[in-house]
């Protein structure tokens, strides 16, 4: 079936140093959404990017959606102490429903 | 803001027993999801609802699961014989669209703890 892949599974940084992560999907996507999820809550919906080659910023938060659309990052400049959690990727597959990556932790060292 | 609220926040179950647990989507959305997340592990998707009926469902959702609308407000996700493997953070979700055409809003969860 339908997988996205989200590596790494880990991040761990210093706090001012960069962050990313990436998903590749096995099929072309419709579109593709991020979410954020700090320890101990629920996901929160970040952003969604639609159209290939899409660039979208959030302040320190910059988000690419691949020419085929079968890949995506998330990049964090700059990290702080509130950017810590776990970061997923959903994307719209075939059937319409959003297929989740398994996340990346972001761990800033103390 | 509206919020999806989720009762209860733990449910602590003996195994073979029977748990419902119940969600309160945003009050103008009309898709409503339930997902899994093992601690630690990724969010698995388990089943989606609109019209009162299932939508979409995975291999997750077998025979022991069943959601139902009982009344204009609550959404309910019913387990009938639990098993220790059950043990995780349950979320429900609502969207106003559906087809992950928009995002989908989560509540706060219900930690089930198998016995």
């Amino acid at each position: 079936g339908q997988q996205v892949m989200q590596i790494p599974q880990y991040q761990h940084v210093q706090e001012g140093e960069d962050f990313t992560t990436y998903c590749n999907s096995s099929t072309t996507l419709s579109n593709i959404q991020w979410y954020k999820q700090r320890p101990g809550g629920h996901p929160v919906f970040l952003i969604q990017l639609v159209k290939s080659g899409e660039v979208k910023k959030q302040k320190r938060l910059t988000f690419q959606f691949g020419e085929a659309k079968k890949n995506s990052s998330l990049h964090i400049t700059a990290t702080q102490t509130t950017d810590v959690g776990t970061y997923f990727c959903a994307g719209r597959g075939r059937n319409y429903q959003l297929i989740w990556g398994a996340g990346t932790k972001l761990i800033i060292k103390p | 803001e509206p919020e999806v609220t989720q009762t209860p926040s733990h449910q602590v179950t003996q195994m073979g027993q029977e748990v419902i647990l119940r969600c309160v989507p945003i009050s103008n959305h009309l898709y409503f999801y339930w997902y899994r997340q093992i601690l630690g592990q990724k969010v698995e998707f388990l089943v989606s609802f609109y019209n009162n009926e299932i939508s979409e469902k995975s291999e997750i959702f077998d025979d022991q699961f069943s959601v139902e609308r009982p009344d204009g407000s609550n959404f309910t996700l019913k387990i009938r014989s639990t098993k220790l493997e059950d043990s995780a953070m349950y979320f429900c979700a609502s969207s106003d669209v559906g087809g992950g055409n928009q995002p989908q809003h989560f509540g706060d969860g219900t930690r089930l703890s198998i016995l």
